[in-house]
């Protein structure tokens, strides 16, 4: 069967620091991959996605970057976090195209400080 | 252009009484269509999907969906609300890519 980790959990940054988050998938090969961010009291913004080893699309100007180094990895980064990127980051995978559904991993608390 | 409405921001029952919880859809085909649970601090589960197939959805933990393409519509049901059910709920659209169009939610409030 197929599992999505992420992290870490949680994470405080100060304002100005890097940033970077994980995302592996098991049990599938060439899975599309999705970056999420829910902000408090905000729905779900589709920051990323990838359908291949570097190929990377962005869905939203931000200070935000995704890398996809192996065919299961996902990474977000940052060079210098905002205030702004507080939220709950949660990565996402979907199969081949007759199943549409994502789904996603446990997600990772940020807060920046 | 899809979109998805979820017309409740917030939505409070009692324990054994039934649950509706509302959405509206945009779409110009024939879309598929998701209702996702959260509960706090964690990742979202797939509770059902609607594919263009049978029209009543039945999903995980008794909840159900009927895709009513008249009323753009794809509300979600449970016949008996348990207080576990308390949580946040997101209703999807899907491009025709698999990109994903969130409804800004319905938290579900449990009433002992």
């Amino acid at each position: 069967s197929q599992t999505i980790h992420q992290w870490p959990a949680t994470l405080v940054q100060p304002v100005g620091s890097p940033l970077s988050l994980e995302c592996t998938v098991e049990g599938t090969s060439n899975p599309n991959l999705y970056w999420y961010r829910q902000a408090a009291g905000r729905g779900l913004q589709l920051l990323f996605y990838s359908v291949g080893i570097g190929q990377i699309s962005s869905e939203v100007p931000q200070n935000l970057s995704a890398s996809r180094p192996q065919d299961r990895q996902f990474i977000l980064s940052s060079k210098k976090l905002l205030l702004s990127d507080s939220g709950f980051y949660l990565c996402a995978w979907k199969g081949p195209p007759v199943r549409n559904e994502q789904f996603f991993g446990p997600g990772t608390r940020l807060t920046v400080l | 252009a899809q979109s998805v409405t979820q017309l409740d921001s917030h939505v409070s029952v009692s324990e054994g009484t039934p649950v509706l919880l509302r959405c509206n859809y945009s779409s110009s085909y024939s879309p598929s269509l998701f209702w996702y649970v959260q509960h706090p601090n964690k990742g979202l589960q797939l509770l059902l999907k609607y594919t263009s197939a049978a029209t009543l959805v039945k999903g995980i933990n008794g909840f159900e969906a009927e895709f009513k393409k008249s009323e753009t519509s794809f509300h979600l049901t449970k016949p008996s609300a348990h207080m576990s059910d308390a949580a946040e709920y997101f209703c999807v659209v899907s491009d025709l890519f698999g990109k994903y169009i969130f409804g800004t939610g319905t938290r579900l409030k449990v009433l002992a």
